[in-house]
């Protein structure tokens, strides 16, 4: 099946800083998602981005769907920002398999 | 905006006993999911639903789990024989199709 590797595992930033987060994916996707899970469990729905670039206030997202991998930008960090993201594809069949995430630490 | 609700928000339940899941997915999506995550690792794939029937499962939905929509609203994941490494966050999911899946909050389950 498809592998979705995700890079880095860890990252520790303070507060207002800007970060890239980084999604390599083994073949060829129809859907692309990135989810921000908070530390109650919920998983939050960021982006649908097959490919393209997309933005949503300090976030953004684009997706190199030729060189399969896609990437997170976030802009001046808040301690809200907080958590695991999770990037997860659809290759040639409905389900989605993700990523084994990454988890950021926003120091105030 | 229309949200994927699952209840119960939290279960414990002890090893042996059976377990019901319920989710209401989004009303016009056509597609349903369920996910599980063990603690600290990475969401898995259990299985998906269309048209009245499982489309595809993974190795670990075996046979203790099955699914089921007994209404026009409703979709739940039975845990026939609950085990210890049953526990996780169980997330359902729905989409109308080719479009991005809506995940619920999660029902954390606890196995003693």
């Amino acid at each position: 099946g498809i592998q979705v590797e995700q890079s880095p595992p860890d990252l520790i930033l303070q507060e207002g800083a800007n970060s890239t987060l980084r999604c390599n994916f083994s073949d060829s996707v129809n859907n692309l998602q990135w989810f921000h899970q908070n530390p109650w469990g919920q998983l939050i729905n960021l982006f649908y981005i097959p490919s393209g670039t997309k933005q949503n206030g300090r976030l953004s997202a684009t997706t190199v769907a030729t060189e399969r991998y896609s990437l997170l930008y976030i802009s001046s960090s808040q301690t809200t920002d907080s958590g695991v993201y999770f990037c997860a594809v659809v290759g040639g069949n409905e389900k989605l398999t993700f990523g084994t995430g990454t988890r950021l630490t926003i120091i105030p | 905006e229309p949200e994927v609700t699952q209840t119960p928000s939290h279960q414990v339940t002890q090893m042996g006993q059976e377990v019901i899941l319920r989710c209401v997915p989004i009303s016009n999506h056509l597609y349903f999911y369920w996910y599980r995550q063990i603690l600290g690792q990475k969401v898995e794939f259990l299985v998906s639903f269309y048209n009245n029937e499982i489309s595809e499962k993974s190795e670990i939905f075996d046979d203790q789990f099955s699914v089921e929509r007994p209404d026009g609203s409703n979709f739940t994941l039975k845990i026939r024989s609950t085990k210890l490494e049953d526990s996780a966050m169980y997330f359902c999911a729905s989409s109308p199709g080719d479009q991005p899946q809506h995940f619920g909050d999660g029902t954390r389950l606890s196995i003693l």
